[in-house]
């Protein structure tokens, strides 16, 4: 596709559920990235992918959160059991390559989660 | 750990007046530095960039950014306003040698431009 897109656009969640958001990143983009933005601030890093490979999920806030990108493509951003603290905006970002230095990234519109 | 600081959390201004928003960091070791911009309605996308080099970078729609490493400081830039440049403002870092992506953000300046 012309950009990176994330559904649903919005996702209302009563508190305990299980929600999954979508990344459909740019064809042929390598790097995939989740970040975490909540009202009023700016975006945190969750995790990164190379390929289908899960490189880095050191801002994972907690075992509830979980990614995926099984065939190096779609990604999903699975949160079990949502807490009123998980409202945010999700944001999915890729890139090209392998990030060189040079590498520039790609963000996808969001997922708007409010849990309630 | 690396923090990025936006002192200005509102600006605004009319058409025509000259913009300055601040970014000072804190990490210890080289870093990339970046403006993001989100207009409204729509995603973030890179404004400018800074990995090395000249220090007084230049990017789209006007912009420029100057790096100041004794200052920590990667304030934004632009002589003249327009009513289009309402949106929000984010400064990034990146520890350089790491995943390029792994960005640490400011909490974002909300620019506002009356015509």
């Amino acid at each position: 596709g012309a950009g990176v897109s994330q559904s649903p656009r919005y996702k209302v969640a009563k508190r305990g559920q299980d929600v999954a958001l979508r990344c459909d990143p740019i064809s042929g983009h390598v790097s995939l990235f989740w970040y975490q933005q909540a009202l009023g601030q700016g975006p945190e890093f969750l995790t990164y992918f190379q390929n289908e490979a899960q490189l880095d999920k050191s801002g994972l806030p907690s075992d509830r959160f979980f990614a995926e990108r099984p065939e190096g493509s779609v990604s999903t951003l699975k949160i079990q059991r949502t807490q009123q603290e998980d409202s945010a905006v999700y944001l999915c970002a890729s890139s090209f390559g392998s990030p060189p230095t040079n590498e520039k990234l790609f963000f996808g519109s969001g997922t708007q989660l409010s849990v309630l | 750990a690396q923090s990025v600081s936006q002192h200005n959390h509102h600006v605004i201004l009319s058409e025509a007046a000259s913009l300055e928003l601040g970014c000072n960091y804190s990490y210890g070791g080289t870093v990339n530095l970046f403006w993001y911009v989100q207009y409204p309605g729509q995603h973030l996308q890179l404004l400018l960039k800074y990995f090395s080099g000249d220090p007084l970078v230049k990017g789209i729609k006007g912009f420029e950014a100057e790096f100041i490493k004794s200052k920590f400081s990667f304030n934004l830039r632009k002589p003249s306003v327009q009513w289009s440049d309402t949106a929000e403002y984010f400064c990034a870092v990146n520890a350089r040698g790491s995943t390029l992506g792994r960005l640490y953000f400011g909490r974002g300046t909300q620019l506002t431009v009356w015509p």
